[in-house]
């Protein structure tokens, strides 16, 4: 089974620092590019963060760049997203994903994780 | 950015009705459209991708248009595990944007 498990999230202070992990089963993710995407609490959807299959191409939503950092290690089958300088804004539920890049518009994220819990808070 | 706006934002309906969420995007994303269905405390799932290819395992009450940039996704007979919040995506550029969802409830 196609799976994925995050974990890291937790309370943090204002401009403190957390490192979110997901880890892959099931399929080889040096294979797909891969995501991670927010819930604020009552709110919708937000994507984050994506990284090539290799690592060499990093995209980021304009409100995270500079503070956020995604990386993986395909040789774990695993994805990291280094989130700092976090403010009561970035309080959220991160899902990572899998971003099937399929050929012609059949791009989606295809496989989530069950998501993990950052609260931003003094 | 490219913005996704759905309609209606809460829709109550009951079990056997056909039901449909629009999604209007700002500037053109080809069929670049996924909707994804959200539960309660669970993760979304992929219901219909390239604007209207339904993924593997999902019932085909669900399904997918576009007309240039409007999509819609319509339900034909709503079953009980259908009452969830729907969201739209487009991937056709950066930033990836969602919409802003619809509360599909029961009436």
């Amino acid at each position: 089974e196609e799976q994925l498990v995050e974990s890291g999230g937790g309370l943090v202070q204002p401009g403190g620092s957390l490192r979110l992990s997901c880890v892959v089963s099931g399929f080889t993710s040096s294979s797909y590019w891969m995501s991670w995407a927010r819930q604020a609490p009552g709110k919708g959807l937000e994507w984050v963060a994506n990284i090539s299959p290799d690592g060499s191409d990093r995209r980021y939503v304009d409100s995270v760049r500079g503070r956020f950092t995604i990386s993986r290690d395909n040789v774990k089958n695993s994805l990291d997203l280094e989130v700092s300088s976090l403010t009561v804004e970035d309080t959220a539920v991160y899902y990572c994903a899998r971003y099937y890049d399929g050929s012609g518009a059949n791009d989606r994220f295809d496989v989530w994780g069950q998501g993990t819990k950052v609260t931003v808070s003094s | 950015d490219i913005q996704l706006t759905q309609s209606p934002s809460f829709l109550p309906a009951s079990v056997g009705d056909r039901v449909t969420i629009t999604c209007r995007a700002s500037q053109g994303v080809g069929s670049y459209l996924v909707w994804y269905q959200q539960k309660p405390g669970k993760a979304p799932k992929p219901l219909i991708f390239a604007a209207s290819t339904l993924q593997t395992g999902v019932p085909s009450r669900f399904s997918g248009s576009e007309s240039g940039t409007e999509f819609t996704l319509t339900i034909s007979s709503l079953q009980p595990e259908d009452f969830a919040v729907y969201y739209c995506q487009q991937l056709k550029s950066y930033p990836i944007t969602f919409g802003q969802g619809t509360r599909l409830e029961i009436k």
